[in-house]
C-alpha cells in the first residue's frame, strides 16, 4: 500500500534560521514525489518534484528536497527562513502503478517567528 | 493552455439546497481529484476520477455527495441538501495519465470553490 507521513503537524522556526519539514513515504513502486505549498486562503502551488532523475531537487523560493530511497524519505529544507514562508506544506507521492493515485500527506504548518 | 478552472469561486447556499461545483481540468488531463479543506484543517481527499470512471471514492461521505467526470465537459462535485458542516473550500486537481516510464508529472490545482452554507 502507498502512504505518505508528514512527521510534524506544526513547525516553528525563527526568521533567518534553517527549515526542515520531514516526509516519509511508503510505496511498492518507484514513486514520483512532490512538495506543494498553500498560503492562507490561497490555492496550492508546486514547490518542487522528484521524478527519478537527480536525488537532490531544487525548487522555488530557495527550497530543496533530497530523495533518500534507503530511508524512504523526502525531507524539505531551506537554509534561511523568511517571513513569507509561513504556510502549509504538503508532501505528495505518486506511485508508478496502474492505480496511479496521487496521495497527499496531512500537511505541516510552518510558523516563522520574528 | 489554461490551468485548472474551478467555478464558481464562491458559492453561498441555504441549508437544504444543492451545491454544484465544477472543475475543468487542463487540456489533455484525464485524471481529476477532489479535496475538501475545512477551516483551519488540512486537505482531505474525497474522490479520484478518470474519464467516465470513479477510481477511488473512499473519502466521500456516503450520503448527499456525488461526483462525476463525463466524457465531455467538466467534472462535477454535487452536494445535495447542504448543511452548515459542508462549508469548506473544495479544491480540484488534474493530472495527465501515465506516459511511458519517464516519471509522472504533478497534479495541477484549481483555485478552489469556497462554499458557505447559511
Amino acid at each position: 500500500a502507498q502512504s505518505v507521513t508528514q512527521l510534524d503537524s506544526h513547525v516553528s522556526v525563527s526568521e533567518g534560521t534553517p527549515v526542515l519539514l520531514r516526509c516519509n513515504y511508503s510505496s511498492s513502486y518507484s514513486p514520483s514525489l512532490f512538495w506543494y505549498v498553500q498560503h492562507p486562503n490561497k490555492g496550492l502551488q508546486l514547490l518542487l518534484k522528484y521524478t527519478s532523475a537527480a536525488t537532490l531537487v531544487k525548487g522555488i523560493n530557495g527550497f530543496e528536497a533530497e530523495f533518500k530511497k534507503s530511508e524512504t524519505s523526502f525531507h524539505l529544507t531551506k537554509p534561511s527562513a523568511h517571513m513569507s514562508d509561513a504556510a502549509e506544506y504538503f508532501c505528495v507521492v505518486r506511485p508508478m502503478n496502474r492505480d496511479d493515485k496521487i496521495i497527499f500527506g496531512k500537511g505541516t504548518r510552518l510558523h516563522i517567528l520574528p | 493552455n489554461a490551468g485548472v478552472m474551478q467555478n464558481p469561486r464562491h458559492l453561498v447556499r441555504r441549508r437544504g439546497q444543492e451545491a454544484r461545483l465544477r472543475c475543468s481540468p487542463m487540456k489533455g488531463h484525464s485524471h481529476v481529484y477532489w479535496y475538501r479543506q475545512l477551516p483551519e484543517e488540512g486537505l482531505k481527499f474525497m474522490v479520484y476520477l478518470q474519464k467516465e470512471n470513479i477510481i477511488d471514492e473512499s473519502g466521500m461521505p456516503k450520503e448527499r455527495f456525488s461526483a462525476e467526470f463525463p466524457k465531455e465537459g467538466p467534472s462535477i462535485l454535487r452536494i445535495q441538501q447542504v448543511v452548515r458542516g459542508d462549508s469548506a473550500a473544495y479544491f480540484c486537481a488534474s493530472s495527465p495519465p501515465v506516459v511511458g516510464t519517464g516519471g509522472y508529472t504533478e497534479a495541477f490545482f484549481g483555485q478552489g470553490t469556497r462554499l458557505t452554507v447559511v
